[in-house]
């Protein structure tokens, strides 16, 4: 099974906000990240955050960590139909040469 | 500029058979990573070069080889086909080693299929 956890499907109105959880296993990760993935396509970089910060924002994106638990979530502001597909959390393994290790991902619906 | 290229798009093979994917990074970029993403899943890491070097190994079968060409592009091999390699084999480059992630583009993959 994946090491980093997410939930698996997510349903939002178009124009409400979308909050995508994720829980990671690496204490020590450098950085945590986001990507989206449409379908047929490659995977696309969002954003991504350094493990000394609780927070990022990034337009509509607005990142929050909390290293404690081991929780990154990922909200998007004012969600668009084009907000729809499949979003990974993945985070950067110490001590390993450029290895992500990514969940499973979530796929968000976004409905008119 | 041209983004990361991955060639072929797409590739039927027979069990048992071999398989050599291509991977073109931007211009500029030293690093290549492989990522291996079953149907369902995340991607999984199986190799990355910088510098014509392999840096780092996932969990695969020694079925799987690769290696970086003195031009940064790189090969993914992988040998004696099981129907279980049937995924989509992901390319990532990034510039230097202060980067591997941070600056990390994906290209749009090759679907293998493995009948």
């Amino acid at each position: 099974g994946e090491d980093v956890e997410q939930s698996l499907f997510l349903s939002v109105r178009e124009g409400d906000s979308s909050v995508i959880n994720c829980t990671y296993t690496d204490s020590s990760s450098t950085y945590l990240y986001w990507y989206k993935q449409e379908p047929g396509a490659g995977l696309q970089l969002l954003t991504y955050i350094f493990s000394n910060m609780d927070m990022k924002q990034d337009q509509r994106l607005t990142v929050l960590l909390n290293k404690k638990d081991k929780h990154l979530s990922l909200r998007i502001a004012d969600t668009q139909t084009g907000d729809s597909a499949i979003y990974f959390c993945a985070e950067s393994i110490t001590d390993s040469w450029g290895k992500l290790q990514f969940g499973a991902g979530t796929q968000v619906v976004v409905t008119p | 500029d041209a983004g990361v290229t991955q060639s072929p798009t797409h590739l039927i093979k027979t069990r048992g058979q071999h398989v050599t994917l291509r991977c073109s990074p931007i211009s500029g970029h030293k690093s290549v990573s492989w990522y291996q993403q079953v149907l369902g899943q995340g991607p999984q890491f199986i190799f990355q070069y910088y510098e014509k070097e392999e840096r780092g190994r996932g969990n695969f079968p020694d079925r799987f080889s690769a290696r970086q060409f003195p031009n940064y592009s790189s090969e993914l091999n992988v040998n004696a086909l099981l129907l279980g390699d049937s995924a989509l084999y992901l390319c990532a480059s990034s510039p230097n080693r202060d980067s591997l992630n941070t600056e990390a583009f994906f290209g749009q993959g090759t679907r293998l299929t493995v009948v």
